[in-house]
């Protein structure tokens, strides 16, 4: 079974800096995507970022990006040029690449972000 | 944009009553799951479905139920609510096995 690991439960960081969450995850599979959401205070959850397994680059999506490494199974998410906005609960999850079980996904059980103003 | 809404933000009921929580999407998506979360366990699927009338078990499938009738609506049943079942709920959905789930704002239960 897939496992995602997030190793900090609680983060924080300064306006205007960069911060890193840490993601790690376990799998015998070769295809297969990550993603990273939010979850502001009292607010919907919403999609970050995504990565495709089979693409080496790394995404990018304005002022977030992630270090994907897959041999180490590593998936941390930068946020650059911090905003008070970007306070929220962040997890990274899991998706096998096959269509089979309607694409379900592992999550972590999350970071929470502060951001200093 | 894809919409997914949810019956109640905020539920209070009492043990041992049958609980329905509702969720429907707009954007016609196959699949739909139900989690819950709790502090320090992330999310955890409780069922999800992949078509209509279509349903497999999560994770954690025990002391509920589904229903997906038509394919905007998913339904989580508690037959039986208990008090270890008090939680935040949150339904998504997606449009295939590759693609991000789009999350409702999540039901409160309190079960008391």
């Amino acid at each position: 079974a897939q496992t995602v690991t997030q190793s900090q439960p609680e983060m924080s960081v300064q306006e205007a800096e960069t911060v890193t969450l840490s993601c790690t995850y376990d799998t015998s599979e070769s295809d297969y995507y990550l993603f990273w959401y939010k979850q502001p205070p009292s607010r919907q959850m919403i999609l970050v970022i995504r990565q495709e397994a089979y693409k080496q680059q790394n995404a990018t999506e304005n002022r977030f990006s992630v270090n994907f490494q897959k041999a180490a199974k590593s998936f941390s998410l930068k946020i650059s040029d911090s905003q008070l906005g970007d306070a929220a609960m962040y997890f990274c999850a899991y998706r096998r690449g096959e269509d089979t079980n309607a694409g379900k996904s592992t999550f972590g059980d999350g970071t929470t972000l502060t951001v200093k103003p | 944009d894809v919409k997914v809404t949810q019956s109640s933000r905020y539920l209070v009921k009492r043990t041992g009553e049958k609980v329905f929580l509702e969720c429907v999407q707009d954007m016609d998506h196959e699949n739909m799951f139900w989690y819950r979360q709790d502090p320090g366990l992330g999310l955890r699927l409780i069922y999800f479905s992949y078509d209509v009338k279509m349903k497999e078990k999560g994770d954690i499938p025990e002391g509920y139920s589904v229903s997906r009738e038509k394919k905007e609506r998913f339904s989580l049943i508690l037959e039986s609510a208990s008090t270890n079942q008090t939680s935040m709920y949150l339904c998504a959905s997606s449009q295939a096995a590759v693609y991000e789930q789009y999350f409702g704002p999540g039901t409160r239960l309190t079960v008391t």
